[in-house]
């Protein structure tokens, strides 16, 4: 069981790039969200999705897109990037449903942008 | 803004000594969770703790939640070496409705001595 897979784990960007962090899960999750990690800030939610087909919007969506056409997949977007959205991302997924449960965790992907 | 709220935001302690830390909130919850992170890591959920309960083990682990003070404590005992990390909590507002959105703390740092 893979669990919860990020790709890339580091990337470097030039202000403008666009790029996308891959997120898969084997759990067959239907909960799965994008978090980023910033010294200070704690974890902050950027989007989430219930399930294939549907997603939100969680604290700090701008900049940044989602799509679930599977169960399985979760790709965050970064449309064009900035020096602000320099961070460590963290996709996450749930089996719950209702109140948010136990969440399982990726490894991470550190991104820089100059 | 966080609605956990970990103190202290860091411990240092010796190999074998009991470390405690803990978890405050302002609203009503359905759950508070604790999750633990090591250097350069993805957050890895230790316990579920539901707002009927009062405390809960797991292994060396002893949660309890006061919610009449909103507060919740992590007990970890005979700490270890490898038991250094960040331990974050995060709750699940009752009143959240179906979005699933964990509010999280911004974390104690725990250094374990040999």
């Amino acid at each position: 069981n893979a669990g919860v897979t990020q790709t890339p784990k580091f990337q470097v960007l030039k202000t403008g790039q666009s790029m996308t962090l891959q997120c898969a899960q084997d759990m067959n999750h239907e909960y799965m969200s994008w978090y980023r990690q910033d010294p200070g800030m704690g974890l902050r939610l950027i989007h989430y999705s219930v399930g294939a087909g549907i997603t939100d919007q969680g604290e700090v969506p701008n900049g940044y897109n989602v799509s679930r056409s599977t169960t399985e997949d979760f790709p965050l977007r970064l449309l064009s990037a900035a020096p602000s959205q320099t961070s460590v991302y963290f996709c996450a997924s749930s089996y719950s449903f209702g109140f948010p449960g136990e969440l399982f965790f990726g490894e991470g992907s550190r991104l820089t942008v100059l | 803004s966080q609605q956990g709220e970990e103190d202290p935001q860091a411990l240092s302690i010796q190999e074998g000594e009991n470390a405690t830390m803990n978890c405050s909130y302002k609203t009503s919850i359905n759950n508070l969770q604790w999750y633990r992170q090591n250097s350069g890591r993805g957050l890895v959920h230790l316990i579920l703790i539901r707002s009927n309960e009062r405390e809960k083990h797991s292994g060396r682990l002893r949660v309890t939640l006061d919610t009449s003070k909103k507060s919740s404590s992590l007990l970890i005992t005979a700490s270890r070496a490898a038991d250094t990390a960040s331990y974050f909590c995060a709750t699940a507002p009752r009143n959240a409705g179906n979005n699933r959105k964990l509010i999280w703390g911004l974390g104690t740092s725990l250094a374990v001595n040999p």
